[in-house]
């Protein structure tokens, strides 16, 4: 049974638009949320994370929101940039536990 | 730094026959983990290590897959034999300590198939 779902497949957003990426979970005992991002043949890089104490965090271009009790957490990039075309996995981990678990991910095309 | 080193990059072998993968984490980090990652799915945990102790296990196959990380930093994780649906993706990844919400830092992975 998937724990986290991602159930946009792909996305594509012009150049300087905003990108929403959307994450939802079904287990009540996560508390710790991270974004990786993963271009082809390379591993997924850690790109941002958030904890249950929080609803927002900002890092640069990079926003994190979580909705506990929708169970959701969503991505922001703004502005969008080519070079931010990539695989998006949502990950959550919970408490006293270092394991992950992984969304099934979304590819975004940001268009020139 | 360098970061987490894993080879092979790519491994073609036909089924029934074994194969092992090796991954160096980044200095310092005693955490280590194996995840496997189907096409169009996201990591799964395989195993995790605390140094040299393998903490979760859960899932891994034990018929066909082991694991060992001796001395707490370098790991193989082999299989043996290999099956057709065990094409997949091997990543290897580390983290600084137990517990706590460390993010965790990927290698390349393995690319391996099976035909």
């Amino acid at each position: 049974d998937q724990q986290v779902k991602q159930n946009s497949p792909s996305l594509s957003v012009q150049e300087g638009r905003i990108s929403i990426l959307n994450c939802d979970y079904t287990n009540s005992m996560f508390d710790y949320f991270l974004w990786y991002k993963k271009y082809p043949a390379e591993g997924p890089t850690f790109l941002i994370s958030i904890s249950s104490i929080k609803d927002k965090n900002e890092d640069g271009r990079f926003t994190v929101f979580l909705n506990k009790s929708a169970k959701h957490l969503s991505l922001h990039i703004v502005p969008s940039q080519p070079g931010d075309s990539a695989v998006y996995f949502c990950a959550a981990s919970g408490t006293g536990a270092n394991n992950l678990f992984f969304g099934t991910g979304t590819r975004l095309t940001v268009i020139p | 730094e360098a970061g987490v080193v894993q080879s092979p990059r790519y491994k073609i072998i036909e089924k029934k026959q074994p194969v092992a993968f090796w991954c160096n984490p980044i200095s310092g980090h005693n955490t280590l983990y194996w995840y496997r990652q189907n096409l169009g799915q996201g990591p799964e945990l395989l195993i995790r290590y605390e140094n040299e102790e393998a903490v979760d296990d859960s899932q891994l196959p034990k018929d066909r897959f082991s694991a060992e990380r001796l001395k707490g930093v370098d790991s193989t994780l082999k299989i043996q034999p290999a099956e057709l649906g065990d094409s997949a993706v091997y990543l290897c990844a580390s983290s600084p300590s137990p517990g706590g919400f460390y993010e965790q830092y990927f290698g390349p992975g393995t690319r391996l198939t099976v035909t």
